[in-house]
């Protein structure tokens, strides 16, 4: 089936200590979101590329950065995790922007920081 | 005031209970309109579209009021699967899906 995977599904790391989480699609969508969301909280996007074009968020801390190798995968990197950065990092798709686009989501990694 | 705003709830309905949430935003702008499903630990699943026409899948449906500004979703026949947090989502027309912070519902035996 046609779907968004990311991994690990669960991460635990150091403070301080970099971590890497990855997302692929194979939906073939132009589009990859990235979202931190906390606990009762909406998801907050960090930044999206549109194909290749890299588009961060303003608020988004020069912690997080991401990459985007080929269409199909997309990575969050997190330089020096620091303990607010423990949450659900979810990576979403959708075919286009704009009107009528709908996202998908994958099942998220629930990062942890000690 | 928040660009989405829902209430938080928790609803808790009796199962075979009809429940309703509304949903208003604030962009006039908006153009397209969601209803997601999270449980509780994982990712957001699309529900339903919202369309101006209003639309109706099984058990769910969705009206859209642009003049007023909110939208609404309408659960009939309410099963325990039901139970979930229901996020509503608004699209401006650009990449930004602008999330409300989602009402809960608990359908109880």
């Amino acid at each position: 089936d046609a779907m968004v995977i990311q991994n690990p599904r669960y991460q635990v790391t150091q403070f301080g200590k970099p971590v890497t989480l990855s997302c692929s699609q194979t939906l073939n969508h132009n589009v990859m979101y990235w979202y931190q969301q906390k606990s009762s909280q909406a998801p907050k996007l960090l930044f999206h590329y549109y194909d290749k074009d890299f588009n961060n968020e303003a608020d988004t801390p020069d912690n997080f950065q991401s990459r985007r190798p080929n269409t199909s995968f997309c990575f969050l990197d997190i330089r020096s995790p620091g303990l607010g950065d423990a949450a659900m990092y979810l990576c979403a798709t959708s075919r286009d922007r704009g009107v009528g686009n709908e996202q998908f989501f994958g099942p998220g990694t629930r990062l942890t920081v000690l | 005031r928040k660009e989405v705003e829902q209430d938080p709830g928790p609803f808790n309905v009796p199962e075979g209970a009809t429940v309703a949430f509304n949903c208003t935003y604030s962009n006039s702008a908006s153009q397209s309109f969601f209803w997601y499903r999270q449980d509780c630990r994982k990712e957001p699943k699309l529900l339903m579209s919202v369309y101006s026409s209003g639309n109706e899948d099984g058990r769910f449906t969705a009206q859209l009021n642009r003049a007023s500004q909110y939208i609404s979703l309408l659960i009939r026949d309410s099963k325990l699967s039901d139970s979930a947090t229901y996020l509503c989502v608004v699209n401006d027309g650009t990449y930004k899906y602008i999330f409300g912070t989602g009402t809960r519902l608990k359908v109880l035996a």
